[in-house]
């Protein structure tokens, strides 16, 4: 099946700093999308993004399903952000709409 | 507008023990699916839904039963709870298929 990598795996930053985190897939996609774990487990939809490029506040995401990646855009950075971040893709050889999770970037934004 | 909702939030079992975690959505979304996830890992998709009636395995479902009777309830049964069980539970829904998923707030289970 399709694999889905993301990295860096964890990463640590001031408040302030700027932010890119990468998703890689192994085959072609029918969408893809961004989550947000918070530190108390709740997931939040970010981005729905099969291909092109979205922006939500400080929040943008690019997906260029060509070359089989997503990247996840964070600026100035607060503390708020800190959790983990998800990329989940739907393969597009799949039999049903279903959603492979990537393994997560844990940021940690300290003040 | 409730959205996704799981129950209960907490859960401890005994090996061997049965029980079935809940899960109701009221946005009328055709698409239902439970994950679990572990420590420090992402999500495994252990049974889905597209519509009342249709269910199917995912990556991970030794273990576990599902049932969908009405769009709203998905429910997912554990029988014979075992060690390997314990994780935190997340259901989704989705309108059209993967396109926009809604997760509930997990059930946290821990099997003794």
């Amino acid at each position: 099946g399709i694999q889905v990598e993301q990295s860096p795996p964890d990463l640590i930053l001031q408040e302030g700093a700027n932010s890119t985190l990468r998703c890689n897939f192994s085959d072609s996609v029918n969408n893809l999308q961004w989550f947000h774990q918070n530190p108390w487990g709740q997931l939040i939809n970010l981005f729905y993004i099969p291909s092109g490029t979205k922006q939500n506040g400080r929040l943008s995401a690019t997906t260029v399903a060509t070359e089989r990646y997503s990247l996840l855009y964070i600026s100035s950075s607060q503390t708020t952000d800190s959790g983990v971040y998800f990329c989940a893709v739907e393969s597009r050889y799949s039999s049903a709409s279903k959603i492979i999770f990537g393994s997560g970037t844990r940021l940690s934004i300290r003040p | 507008n409730a959205g996704v909702t799981q129950t209960p939030k907490f859960r401890i079992l005994k090996i061997g023990q049965s029980m079935t975690l809940q899960c109701t959505q009221d946005m009328n979304h055709n698409y239902m699916y439970w994950y679990r996830q572990d420590p420090g890992m992402g999500l495994k998709l252990i049974y889905y839904s597209v519509g009342a009636g249709i269910t199917d395995k995912g990556e991970v479902p030794n273990g576990y039963n599902v049932s969908r009777s009405t769009t709203e309830d998905f429910p997912l049964r554990l029988e014979l709870a075992a060690p390997s069980q314990t994780s935190v539970y997340f259901c989704a829904s989705s309108y059209k298929g993967a396109s926009g998923y809604t997760f509930g707030s997990g059930t946290r289970l821990t099997v003794v």
